[in-house]
């Protein structure tokens, strides 16, 4: 299976200021077509989670445009710009190349 | 709108079953697969399968091979997950997702359904 590991374990941020979580795949998620098949989805707390990003670098509908994703082969970066309250919760990057998809252990996001 | 709409809390014995359900509104149900993912603190999020809600087809994660069945009811646009033989290590909530085709995976989730195995 792949493994995906992220970092930090939690980060503090003070609103207004920018976060960035990282996200490692121990096999590439870069498909043939040219697609890299990571994707970034946010729990916040209490509630199910809601996708962010797919295809590592594609906004969800309805997601403000302060997310972005970036990141290269095996390597990702999910970059969230002037951090608001409602940004709390837990954060996660996902595979979904292969079967079994898999998903990080999560980057729990904290305003100061 | 879509909408998934999970049954509710579930509290099982070890060694029985349970069956959750998950209700989809607002889009044309066989148009789109469901899969289930099952969260727990420790392991965080696990993928379970999915099931093609048109054919009734199925993928599964080989770790829940035996333990999870997926089902659907078209009828009343509805996919179950059948959990056998019940260990405490099966406590947990469990998620189902909209899912195939579309490149926006998982963008729909239903709110969750708590499972806990005690004696």
């Amino acid at each position: 299976d792949i493994v995906m590991t992220q970092a930090p374990l939690s980060v503090s941020v003070t609103p207004g200021e920018s976060a960035s979580i990282s996200c490692r795949s121990s096999k590439s998620l870069l498909h043939s077509n040219g697609i890299t098949y990571v994707y970034w989805y946010l729990q916040k707390p209490g509630k199910s989670p809601q996708l962010l990003i797919y295809r590592m670098s594609n906004l969800a509908s309805g997601v403000p445009d302060r997310f972005s994703g970036s990141g290269s082969e095996t390597d990702f970066t999910l970059k969230i710009s002037r951090v608001e309250a409602e940004d709390v919760g837990i954060y996660y990057c996902g595979q979904l190349l292969e079967n079994p998809l898999t998903f990080g252990s999560g980057t729990k996001l904290e305003i100061k | 709108q879509v909408q998934l709409q999970q049954s509710g809390a579930e509290l099982a014995k070890p060694g029985s079953s349970v069956k959750i359900s998950c209700k989809a509104s607002g889009y044309t149900f066989t148009s789109y697969y469901i899969s289930w993912i099952k969260q727990t603190t420790g392991q965080g999020l696990e993928y379970i399968g999915y099931i093609n809600t048109g054919s009734g087809g199925t993928n599964y994660n080989e770790k829940f091979k035996g333990k999870a069945t997926l089902t659907v009811d078209k009828s009343s646009s509805t996919a179950f997950m059948q959990l056998s033989s019940l260990t405490p290590d099966d406590s947990a909530v469990y998620y189902c997702a909209r899912d195939y085709p579309g490149i926006t995976r998982f963008a729909y989730w239903g709110q969750g359904t708590l499972v806990t195995v005690s004696s």
